[in-house]
């Protein structure tokens, strides 16, 4: 069956500008998680939903951050009026369920701000 | 704030080479995983240890969580240019995310 999927999967956007990143989970799997992955770092996490209730959002670094799941299955993070310091890799990950020990990744989504 | 530290960061190896990847942590993790990562793609997650003492093996990678579920190891023998990667090692805890250490650059050079 498909992976998690991520589009853009590359977005560069003027800083202040606003952007919107979008994940599809594979289907069926309950737990979503968004991390950020500096150059050469490991991924740092950002939110968790378990189907569309965001039970975890202590990792957004900041109130520009916004991450929802409306639906329990695609997932949307919005940064506003982005800086230059939001420029890394976003990666989206699912889990069959909500205990999220066992995450498959999509390919993430490059964002660099200028 | 849990932190994982791997060691060493870089390493770049001759095809054939033994190798082995720390992953050490002051906190308890009730389990611990390695994925490995490469250009332009997510991690792919190799292995899951959860029981203190645990072993596993996926053909030439030896994975162990240690006794006090604090640390755990990756061994590769006779690493080949296709292992090339970075490698890293995510803990879980009572919740659901994982909190991964820096990773580790393995180059293997024909």
């Amino acid at each position: 069956g498909a992976g998690v999927s991520q589009s853009p999967r590359y977005k560069v956007a003027k800083r202040g500008q606003d952007v919107a990143l979008r994940c599809d989970p594979i289907s069926g799997h309950v737990s979503l998680f968004w991390y950020q992955q500096a150059l050469g770092q490991g991924p740092e996490f950002l939110t968790y939903f378990q189907n569309e209730a965001q039970l975890d959002k202590s990792g957004l670094p900041s109130d520009r951050f916004f991450a929802e799941r409306p639906e329990g299955s695609v997932s949307t993070l919005k940064i506003q009026r982005t800086q230059q310091e939001d420029s890394a890799v976003y990666l989206c990950a699912s889990s069959l369920t909500g205990l999220g020990y066992e995450q498959y990744f999509g390919p993430g989504t490059r964002l660099t701000v200028t | 704030t849990q932190l994982l530290e791997q060691s060493p960061q870089f390493l770049s190896i001759q095809e054939g080479e033994n190798l082995t990847v720390y992953c050490n942590s002051s906190s308890v993790f009730s389990s611990l995983q390695w994925y490995r990562q490469e250009p332009g793609e997510g991690p792919v997650l190799l292995v899951t240890v959860v029981t203190g003492g645990e072993v596993k093996k996926l053909k030439r990678l030896t994975f162990q969580f240690g006794d006090a579920r604090k640390d755990s190891s990756l061994h590769i023998t006779a690493a080949q240019p296709g292992d090339t990667g970075l490698y890293l090692c995510a803990g879980a805890t009572s919740g659901s995310r994982l909190t991964f250490g820096e990773g580790t650059q393995l180059t293997v050079n024909p």
